[in-house]
């Protein structure tokens, strides 16, 4: 079953702007993890924020989380036409034996020149 | 490093037949973790592996299994193929015991069942 749920599920941009997606799940988790997936091909790990994190920053990637809302958002600034992904949130309840990630639907962004 | 690899990249098979796919995961790293991607239900976990051992497992029939080698390396067998088992099949590494819980995945191997 998906943990996360992405919104918008589509997003289409001018180069320069900035796409801000969200992801929702529904149970306690460990780290949620951002991961940019290029038409079809394997996923490119962007960021991992713990859950007693609040925000974390890499490059042009803005991540923030609320385990009180179990929600987080990914902002991009300044996108580029090579952002153009499928953008997935996972999220991971615990390590060892029990780690496996769970992944919403995704967003589709279009970054348009 | 070198990163995660699958082979193949793309395979074509028909129904009732048996597929082997393989991963090779970062160097050092023990724990490897399959994917099933499709555009119904999207990601799905298949199953994890560390040390040889299968750790846990996803909600998947039976047709599907795999193993670790002692060098880490994976395979997934998927036998008694369906059409309904077309789809990107992901691997992915991860240091467990590492500063992140980071899993890395691989290109993906691209299954065509007709």
């Amino acid at each position: 079953s998906q943990q996360g749920e992405e919104d918008p599920q589509a997003l289409s941009i001018q180069e320069g702007e900035n796409a801000t997606m969200n992801c929702s799940y529904k149970t306690s988790i460990n780290n949620l993890q951002w991961y940019r997936q290029n038409s079809g091909r394997g996923l490119v790990h962007l960021i991992l924020i713990r859950s007693n994190e609040r925000e974390k920053h890499s490059g042009r990637l803005r991540v923030t989380l609320d385990t009180s809302k179990k929600s987080s958002s990914l902002l991009i600034t300044a996108s580029r036409a090579a952002d153009t992904a499928s953008y997935f949130c996972a999220t991971d309840a615990g390590g060892g034996s029990n780690y496996k990630l769970t992944f919403g639907k995704g967003t589709l962004l279009t970054v348009n020149p | 490093k070198a990163g995660v690899t699958q082979t193949p990249r793309y395979l074509i098979k028909t129904r009732g037949q048996q597929v082997t796919l393989s991963c090779s995961p970062i160097s050092g790293h023990r724990s490897v973790s399959w994917y099933q991607q499709t555009p119904g239900q999207g990601l799905q976990f298949l199953f994890e592996y560390f040390s040889e051992t299968q750790r846990n497992k996803g909600n998947f029939p039976g047709r599907f299994s795999g193993r670790q080698f002692s060098n880490s390396r994976s395979e997934m067998n998927v036998s008694t193929l369906e059409l309904g088992d077309s789809a990107l099949y992901l691997c992915a590494s991860r240091l467990e015991g590492g500063p992140t819980d980071t899993q890395y995945f691989g290109p993906g191997t691209r299954l065509t069942v007709l």
